[in-house]
């Protein structure tokens, strides 16, 4: 079956300490993003990748890093996790630039 | 810059009756346009896409026309059910590394 795997689904952590939220696809797809949500704002890009250790900034990347070191996986990285970080992430890919984008189930992270 | 504005919800509705949720955007060049679903709990899904001027996208009895002329992409459904009940965001996809969405709009459909 064709989808975009995030783990953890859930995930309570405390200020400053790292933590990975990872992402996988099983497209072949070229570009990955990463997306929060927060109600009133949509949807916002923080990273996307174009292929293989190819990355760029989204809309809102403080506090994110990210890594394509395989084209199936593109995690998601918090050094130091901060309570304005508390959202819904989505992970997404797709085949190339017009196409629709698929979405992972989504991950809640909650900093305290 | 490149927008979509939605409007703002939650929309009420009784089974059957009929949808609309207004979706314009502002763009440069030429979008692509597209409607997600959000079901409780999940990711979001493509519902339906347009790719130019005067296409209609439709799936699951949704359809939206892209309207270049008042730049508009607004969703409809004939007769909606208590399963429509979901977030729905309008996207759009100039071409660059990003889809801009909308701040969703929540349906609720009561028996």
């Amino acid at each position: 079956e064709a989808q975009v795997t995030q783990n953890p689904r859930y995930l309570i952590t405390v200020t400053g300490k790292k933590l990975t939220v990872t992402c996988s696809q099983n497209m072949n797809h070229e570009y990955m993003s990463w997306y929060r949500q927060d109600p009133g704002l949509g949807l916002r890009q923080i990273y996307y990748s174009m292929n293989v250790e190819v990355t760029d900034k989204g809309d809102v990347p403080e506090g994110y890093k990210v890594s394509r070191k395989e084209k199936r996986n593109f995690p998601l990285i918090l050094e130091s996790p901060s309570p304005n970080q508390t959202s819904l992430y989505f992970c997404a890919s797709r085949k190339d630039n017009y196409n629709e984008q698929f979405f992972g189930p989504g991950t809640r992270l909650t900093v305290l | 810059g490149n927008s979509v504005t939605q409007m703002e919800g939650p929309v009420t509705l009784s089974e059957e009756a009929f949808l609309t949720i207004n979706c314009t955007y502002t763009a440069t060049g030429y979008p692509s346009l597209f409607w997600y679903v959000q079901y409780p709990g999940e990711g979001l899904q493509l519902l339906l896409k347009a790719t130019k001027a005067d296409d209609k996208g439709s799936n699951k009895g949704f359809e939206a026309t892209y309207r270049k002329e008042t730049t508009s992409f607004h969703l409809e459904k004939g007769s909606v059910q208590v399963s429509d009940s979901a977030v729905y965001f309008c996207a759009l996809n100039t071409g660059f590394q990003k889809l801009v969405f909308g701040t969703g709009t929540r349906l609720l459909v009561s028996p």
